[in-house]
């Protein structure tokens, strides 16, 4: 199994700053990686694919970067609609046995 | 805009099956341009894969859960289901529906439901 490693675990930024969240894969996953966005009492929402792609309807402050073990998602201006926690997934193996990360909260300091 | 639509007993006793049904709106279950998934989250966890099928009924399923979980199509419904038989409280979560758009994303989840929660007690 690929284990998915997140850091840190809870970020604290201000308003208008840059928030920047690291996820490591336990083996080379290339750009099999995606992020995901998910806000208190609701589903999680694809932000990032293919480890740079945005997903649809995602605003441009939200961008990923990085291939093999390790991966960012930067967040460049945030807003206070961005607290949340934020999971990375490899989904490189096959068969399917697809992992993610515990997550990374953000907090609006 | 394919929109998913969990519904299910809210608890379920130890020992028993778990059965869930995910509904699809906006779009057909049969259609190929899909894959159908569940994911589970513990109370204040991370996210488990449990497994996918595709339209045509080929399947995979999560290698840590064993042989208990199930997932099948109903065409004439539209809807997808999930059986885990043998639940434990480690079973206890919430459980979400999750669509792939396969020439898209690839095998990332860009679609999901609300998510219902499932307890396991006595």
């Amino acid at each position: 199994e690929i284990m998915m490693t997140q850091s840190p675990a809870t970020l604290s930024v201000s308003p208008g700053e840059r928030a920047t969240l690291s996820c490591r894969a336990s083996q080379s996953v290339g750009n099999d990686l995606a992020w995901y966005q998910q806000k208190p009492g609701q589903a999680p929402r694809l932000l990032v694919y293919g480890a740079s792609t945005r997903a649809s309807g995602i605003p441009a402050r939200f961008s990923g970067s990085g291939s093999g073990t390790e991966f960012t998602l930067t967040i460049s201006s945030l807003q206070s609609e961005d607290l949340a926690v934020y999971y990375c997934q490899q989904y490189v193996t096959w068969p399917p046995a697809w992992t993610f990360g515990l997550g990374t909260k953000v907090e609006i300091k | 805009q394919v929109q998913l639509q969990e519904s299910g007993p809210g608890l379920v006793r130890p020992s028993q099956t778990l059965s869930l049904t995910c509904s699809v709106s906006g779009g057909s279950v049969s259609s190929a341009s899909f894959f159908w998934n569940w994911i589970r989250q513990p109370a204040g966890g991370g996210l488990e894969w449990i497994g996918r099928v595709y339209s045509g009924g080929i399947t995979y399923y999560n290698p840590s859960l064993k042989s208990r979980p199930t997932i099948s199509v109903d065409t004439s419904k539209n809807q997808f289901s999930l059986r885990l038989t043998s639940v434990t409280a480690a079973d206890t979560a919430i459980y979400y529906c999750a669509g792939q758009t396969i020439v898209v994303v690839n095998n990332a989840f860009d679609i999901w439901g609300q998510g219902t929660v499932v307890r396991v007690s006595s």
